[in-house]
């Protein structure tokens, strides 16, 4: 299986301030049709995960442009401008690339 | 707007069997491939299995731990995902979530306790 390594585990970040969560992946995420299927999810305590960005840096609708992704390969970020509020919960990565799909262990995001 | 709705989760002894639904709608049902995520209490997300749609060949994937226990199945004419579960050990305690091909859409989830 493809282990996918978040850091950091916990982040607590200032309202405003911006924010950045690696994911590292086992082995390369590039598919051979061309595309890397690595994705980023909020969940919020008590709610189910919702998908930010798909492929690297696609933002799913309706998520604001605050939240950014890049990398390739087995290196991939995710970035958050700008903190607010609404933003703590755990995030986790995942890679769609390689059966079985394997989450990040996640990192919790707080507000100072 | 794409929408998943689980049932049937609930409290099993340990080598019970329980079958939850996924409804979906909103969305080209026949069409998508679908997938099982589940989240144990205080844990992180693990993949559970998939299937594809029948065009693509229906078949059907599983992760290693509930491989030969757990059944995926879809009724493409109810818009319905299932996840059949036999042999269901304490591990499986979860929430169970049904969601569309690389997890754009979740459900709500339903929980599976397993225990005696």
């Amino acid at each position: 299986d493809v282990v996918m390594t978040q850091s950091p585990l916990s982040l607590p970040v200032t309202l405003g301030q911006s924010a950045s969560i690696s994911c590292r992946s086992g082995q390369s995420l590039v598919h051979s049709d061309g595309n890397t299927y690595l994705n980023w999810f909020h969940q919020r305590p008590g709610q189910s995960p919702r998908r930010l960005i798909y492929n690297v840096f696609n933002r799913d609708s309706g998520v604001p442009d605050r939240f950014s992704g890049s990398g390739s390969g087995t290196d991939f970020t995710l970035k958050i401008s700008r903190v607010e509020a609404e933003d703590v919960g755990i995030y986790y990565c995942m890679q769609g690339t390689h059966w079985p799909l394997t989450f990040g262990g996640g990192t919790k995001v707080e507000i100072k | 707007e794409a929408q998943l709705v689980e049932s049937g989760g609930g409290l099993v002894k340990p080598g019970g069997s329980l079958r939850l639904s996924c409804a979906a709608s909103g969305f080209t049902f026949k069409n998508a491939w679908m997938s099982w995520v589940r989240q144990a209490p205080g844990k992180g997300l693990e993949w559970v299995g998939r299937i594809q749609s029948k065009p693509h060949g229906g078949t059907t994937d599983y992760a290693a731990p509930v491989q030969g226990r757990f059944t995926i199945s879809r009724d493409d004419s109810k818009n319905t995902l299932y996840l059949e579960m036999n042999g269901l050990q304490t591990e499986d305690t979860a929430v169970y979530y049904c969601s569309t091909g690389l997890a754009g859409v979740w459900g709500q989830g339903t929980m599976v306790t397993v225990s005696s």
